[in-house]
């Protein structure tokens, strides 16, 4: 049960949108739709950005999107605001049962 | 609002067995999936294992031999326990709730509670 690939790092200037993606196969992302986003700042719990692909919970902002296609499932952040630098974990379903991503850190610049 | 908080030994033995409790409160244990998360210094998240409030248990294949997790309803507590361990079991440990067991995400966090391995 390997860790999903995320890109180590993505960088982007306030206003800007970024895309962060999360690669699986098809023991996990390619087949189930039950990939979920989490915000992790320095020192804090993660937190729930994206359920189920696609979900918000409520209190997370508009700004945050989840997509799939295939074995990649992708986390949008669209108007980055300097309160969005921190770490980003995919983490997907994969009847074994959770397999967490390697982690990306996004610098606003 | 819910909250879990994760208390137990920060220093553990080589060989010996680390133990954890969560505590749940401001809501019920019923209806929810009951998880341990670890996160090694400086690395990422891997999950250890879940029990929902019915006991039913599962486990990350590549620590099942050595976990078990339980319940107490009667106190609203859930607890770790991770055998044999190693330098590489030092981590922080965070206790998590989901809705579903495959579908939502580990919507409530506790704080984390780091946990080293050292004679």
């Amino acid at each position: 049960q390997s860790a999903l690939t995320q890109p180590r790092s993505v960088s982007g200037s306030p206003g800007q949108s970024i895309t962060i993606s999360c690669t699986g196969t098809i023991s996990d992302v390619d087949t189930f739709n039950y990939v979920s986003w989490y915000q992790q700042l320095p020192g804090k719990a993660p937190k729930l950005m994206i359920y189920d692909v696609t979900k918000r919970p409520s209190g997370v902002p508009d700004r945050f999107s989840g997509s799939k296609s295939g074995n990649t499932a992708s986390l949008t952040i669209s108007g980055l605001q300097a309160e969005d630098e921190a770490d980003y974990y995919c983490c997907s379903y994969t009847g074994s049962p959770f397999v967490f991503g390697t982690g990306t850190k996004v610098t606003v610049l | 609002q819910v909250q879990l908080q994760e208390s137990g030994p920060g220093l553990v033995k080589p060989s010996e067995t680390l133990s954890l409790t969560c505590t749940v409160s401001g809501g019920s244990i019923t209806n929810f999936y009951w998880n341990w998360i670890r996160q090694s210094p400086g690395k990422g998240l891997e999950w250890i294992a879940y029990i929902f409030y019915t006991g039913s248990t599962n486990y990350n294949p590549s620590l099942k031999s050595r976990v078990t997790i339980s319940l107490d309803t009667s106190r609203n507590q859930f607890s770790l326990k991770l055998s044999s361990v190693t330098a590489a079991d030092t981590a922080v440990y965070f206790c998590a709730r989901r809705g579903g067991r495959r579908s939502g995400g580990f919507d409530i966090w506790g704080q984390g509670t780091m946990v080293s391995v050292s004679s």
